[in-house]
């Protein structure tokens, strides 16, 4: 079974500050998605990354895919509250639509 | 973007009744589609894959008597909640694959009392 921890669970930080939440497993997957989810609703893809060592950037938050694709990360500069929500990365593999979900992240962001 | 709708968006019903949730791709097909089981703050819990004009594929520890899925269409799946329990209450929500990505429904919210 593949698994996906994510660290923090919950954070916390003022508007303003930088944050960075982790995605690991010990399994290698072929991609792996940022999922932002707010309350009510289904979470929507902020973006998939497929190489190892890729960097993408999405305005203020930036993914990095681990070299041997088996962890990720999500840094976001100057948080805003509107960045508040349930953040969840999840695996994929080649020919298997099926999504590994890590644990999920709580951030809030604090005017 | 590709849309996915659920109906109904939230459900309150009695123990022991059933309860249908549907989930449709808007603008494209899906041959495929999944349910997802979360709980109050936790992350998403896939229950099992539907698969057009073919029996679903469900996960370890689902039961596929209780949670029924028909795929009738391209563009439809359908989850039956039967003889739902107060365990049951959670949020549903399905989704539909597009390459390197997965469109999500908004979810149904299933109050059972």
């Amino acid at each position: 079974t593949q698994l996906l921890e994510q660290s923090p669970q919950f954070l916390s930080i003022q508007e303003g500050e930088n944050l960075t939440v982790y995605c690991n497993s010990s399994s290698v997957f072929s991609s792996l998605q940022w999922y932002r989810q707010e309350p009510g609703e289904g979470p929507v893809l902020l973006v998939t990354v497929v190489t190892g060592g890729e960097v993408k950037k999405l305005k203020r938050l930036t993914f990095q895919f681990g070299d041997a694709r088996k962890d990720s990360s999500l840094h976001i500069t100057a948080a805003q509250p509107g960045d508040t929500g349930l953040y969840l990365c999840a695996g994929a593999n080649f020919g298997n639509e099926k999504l590994t979900f890590g644990t999920g992240t709580r951030l809030t962001i604090i005017p | 973007g590709a849309v996915v709708s659920q109906h109904p968006s939230w459900v309150i019903c009695k123990s022991g009744t059933s309860v249908k949730i549907e989930c449709r791709s808007l603008d494209f097909q899906a041959t495929t589609m999944f349910w997802y089981r979360q709980f109050p703050k936790q992350s998403l819990m896939l229950m099992a894959t539907s698969n057009e004009g073919s029996k679903a594929t469900y996960e370890q520890g689902v039961e596929k008597d209780k949670f029924l899925i028909n795929h009738a269409s391209l563009t439809l799946s359908t989850l039956t909640v039967t003889s739902a329990h107060p365990e049951d209450s959670s949020f549903y929500i399905c989704s539909a694959p597009r390459p390197l990505e997965q469109f999500f429904g908004p979810g149904t919210r299933l109050t059972v009392l």
